[in-house]
């Protein structure tokens, strides 16, 4: 069972928003640690989406963007594109673990 | 370009052994954490294990803990994960990644394209 809970689907229209959401506890997220957001294509390796919470590596999408509070995080995809289907994973560290965790992944439809 | 190329995947029966390795090119290897992170097939993702820059410091999953060890040597550039007391729920996609940020905060980017261990339960 993964640490951190993501919804196992979401869906929109071409053209809208989504919300992508991601639920830990005090002992990752609500800890202060910081949440990373990975793309993810059939048959392909993870791609960093967002780092340190908000932040976007070189080449990601202003339409992607990040954001925490309390002991969650959410990802939001602007201006939804059919390139965009795709599985995305969070990722935080969990010091009663003592590593590194992640959401179970949430697959995007866009209709 | 920074790339990072997995191979050692095989299909081992339950209770065997298996190296992973992941050789990388294009970064100052040494300078940087390295993890191994898995993916069974239709599932989700799994951190295994990490490394520091020196190889002082090694993580590990509870699930691997006692099973698994990760090395590097970085005269080759190369990071490796022993794999021992191989079980059926240990089928999956290995990949290397290297893994970045500091306190409070760490990541993986990029990432290899992933070796495949399959142990028949």
């Amino acid at each position: 069972q993964p640490v951190l809970t993501q919804p196992p689907s979401v869906s929109g229209a071409s053209g809208q928003r989504v919300l992508i959401s991601c639920t830990g506890n005090s002992s990752n997220i609500g800890a202060g640690y910081d949440v990373q957001w990975y793309q993810q294509f059939p048959g392909t390796a993870p791609k960093l989406l967002i780092y340190g919470n908000v932040n976007r590596p070189s080449g990601v999408p202003d339409r992607f963007s990040g954001s925490k509070s309390g002991t969650s995080a959410s990802l939001a995809i602007t201006g939804l594109q059919t390139d965009d289907e795709a599985d995305y994973y969070c990722q935080s560290h969990d010091r009663s673990v003592k590593g590194v965790v992640f959401g179970g992944g949430t697959k995007l439809t866009v209709l | 370009e920074v790339q990072l190329v997995e191979s050692g995947g095989a299909m081992v029966q339950p209770g065997g052994s298996l190296r992973l390795s992941c050789a990388a090119s294009g970064f100052t290897f040494g300078n940087n954490a390295m993890s191994w992170v898995r993916q069974a097939p239709g599932k989700g993702l799994e951190w295994v294990s990490s490394i520091s820059g020196s190889g002082a410091t090694k993580n590990y999953a509870g699930s691997v803990k006692g099973r698994v060890t990760v090395s590097r040597d970085n005269s080759r550039n190369t990071l490796y994960l022993q794999m021992n007391s191989l079980r059926g729920d240990d089928t999956a996609l290995y990949y290397c990644a290297t893994q970045l940020g500091g306190y409070l905060t760490n990541w993986f980017d990029p990432w290899g394209q992933g070796t495949l261990v399959t142990v028949p339960s």
